[in-house]
């Protein structure tokens, strides 16, 4: 039970490119969630899945976008790096919402810096 | 808009001793509230949960208190160890919807033996 899995673990990009981050849970959780956490800012949503089929803006998602591309998997896609998304970005999924008493479990993070 | 204050200066503490750690919140009124811990290079771990309902909640050697008249929440580490070393975050529901949680920036505690 590998809990919530990210890849990759590091990642170097040059302005401009392109990636997507990876995520998958294996406990079979309904909502699916993306963070970023940035030295003095604390953990900021992008992007989150209250269940499959469905995604919604958190607080800061320009520049992302995001696939629920089914249960399990919950992708973050960087279409053109900009050296203010280097960051550490971390997955989280909860079995219902946060309101329903559901904490959120976390994966150990993506490291991204943009040069 | 929301605010989550928790104190940037970390807390030097004697193994032994109760670490104490305050969160305030203000503009509104999160109807529940979690606290995680958070180790270098690694992901938040949940540790609480208190709803607003709640004056107090415990887990062993962890107490959360929920006090909605001052929005504020303190979390208590009894008897710490080396081992509590870490940064704990306060995450109450976010402002925006009940799906979402919006978190501090974090304490860190440092217990030393």
């Amino acid at each position: 039970n590998a809990g919530v899995t990210q890849t990759p673990k590091f990642q170097v990009l040059k302005t401009g490119q392109s990636m997507t981050l990876q995520c998958a849970q294996d406990m079979n959780h309904n909502s699916m969630y993306w963070y970023r956490q940035d030295p003095g800012m604390g953990l900021r949503l992008i992007y989150y899945s209250a269940s499959e089929g469905t995604t919604d803006k958190g607080e800061v998602p320009n520049g992302y976008n995001v696939s629920r591309l089914n249960k399990r998997e919950f992708s973050l896609r960087l279409e053109s790096a900009a050296p203010s998304q280097t960051s550490v970005y971390f997955c989280a999924s909860s079995e219902i919402s946060p309101g329903g008493g559901s904490p959120l479990h976390f994966g150990n993070g993506t490291r991204l810096t943009v040069t | 808009s929301q605010k989550i204050e928790q104190n940037s200066e970390a807390l030097n503490i004697q193994e032994g001793k109760t670490a104490t750690l305050t969160c305030n919140y203000t503009n509104y009124s999160p109807a529940y509230l979690q606290w995680y811990r958070q180790d270098p290079g690694r992901g938040p771990v949940f540790l609480l949960l208190i709803r607003e309902n709640e004056k107090e909640k415990r887990k062993e050697r962890l107490k959360v208190t929920f006090d909605t008249t001052l929005k504020q929440s303190l979390f208590h580490i009894t008897a710490s160890q080396p081992a509590d070393s870490a940064t704990y975050l306060c995450a109450p529901r976010s402002y925006y919807g009940n799906n979402r949680l919006a978190f501090g920036k974090g304490n860190q505690v440092v217990v030393i033996p």
